[in-house]
């Protein structure tokens, strides 16, 4: 059983889509946070979230935490944003990750 | 501030041979964590240190992986005897408060 489940697993999108990732788990938190992993291998930390909405330049996430929901949203895909993005979950001493979603942004 | 520093970046060794990572987290930081990555199982949670003190080495895979905090700038990760299985990258992540978590480039091991 997995605490963080992310989908998709995989996506493909043309340069300028709008584009949703989906993140939903099953234990109690303290935070949320949005990782992405470009494919030279870096973590980059996007977003870390309790309630409510982020927004940096074209990233978006959200969550909901009565749904155990958030959503990581780009707006206006670009190539250089092709990298495997990351949930994690906290519980305070606990830490959950999915397995990430693999995106490709085509030109 | 450099970041998370984490040396060798990359490792490659034969079965059976201690290999040790390391790791200087940001300045300040008191919450230090190690992480393994591999293509099968993604990304793991070793170990996470709150003011040099291990609080969760639940994630620690066997006795043979071994993780020091010996002051607030200085992580190692031991691995003895290192086997195949082991090959991974291998990612120190420091925080403030185990809030947002700045990640070191990672270590590529490698083993024969």
């Amino acid at each position: 059983k997995n605490e963080v489940e992310q989908s998709p697993q995989n996506l493909t999108a043309q340069e300028g889509e709008f584009i949703t990732i989906n993140c939903s788990y099953s234990v109690g938190i303290s935070a949320l946070h949005w990782l992405q992993q470009h494919p030279g291998g870096g973590i980059v930390s996007l977003f870390m979230l309790s309630s409510g909405k982020k927004k940096h330049g074209r990233l978006i996430a959200t969550i909901n935490i009565q749904e155990k929901h958030s959503s990581l949203h780009i707006t206006a895909s670009h190539p250089r944003d092709s990298a495997v993005y990351i949930c994690a979950v906290t519980t305070g001493n606990q830490f959950y990750f999915g397995t990430g979603t693999s995106l490709t942004v085509i030109p | 501030d450099a970041g998370v520093i984490q040396s060798p970046r990359h490792e490659v060794t034969e079965m059976g041979q201690e290999v040790t990572l390391r790791c200087k987290p940001i300045s300040g930081h008191d919450y230090l964590f190690w992480y393994r990555q591999t293509m099968m199982r993604g990304l793991e949670l070793l170990i996470y240190f709150n003011n040099n003190v291990p609080i969760d080495d639940s994630g620690m895979p066997e006795d043979r992986f071994s993780a020091k905090m010996p002051n607030a700038s200085f992580s190692t990760l031991k691995i003895q005897p290192s086997e195949p299985r082991d090959s991974a990258v291998y990612f120190c992540a420091s925080s403030f408060s185990a809030w947002e978590q700045f990640f070191g480039p990672g270590t590529r091991l490698t083993v024969l």
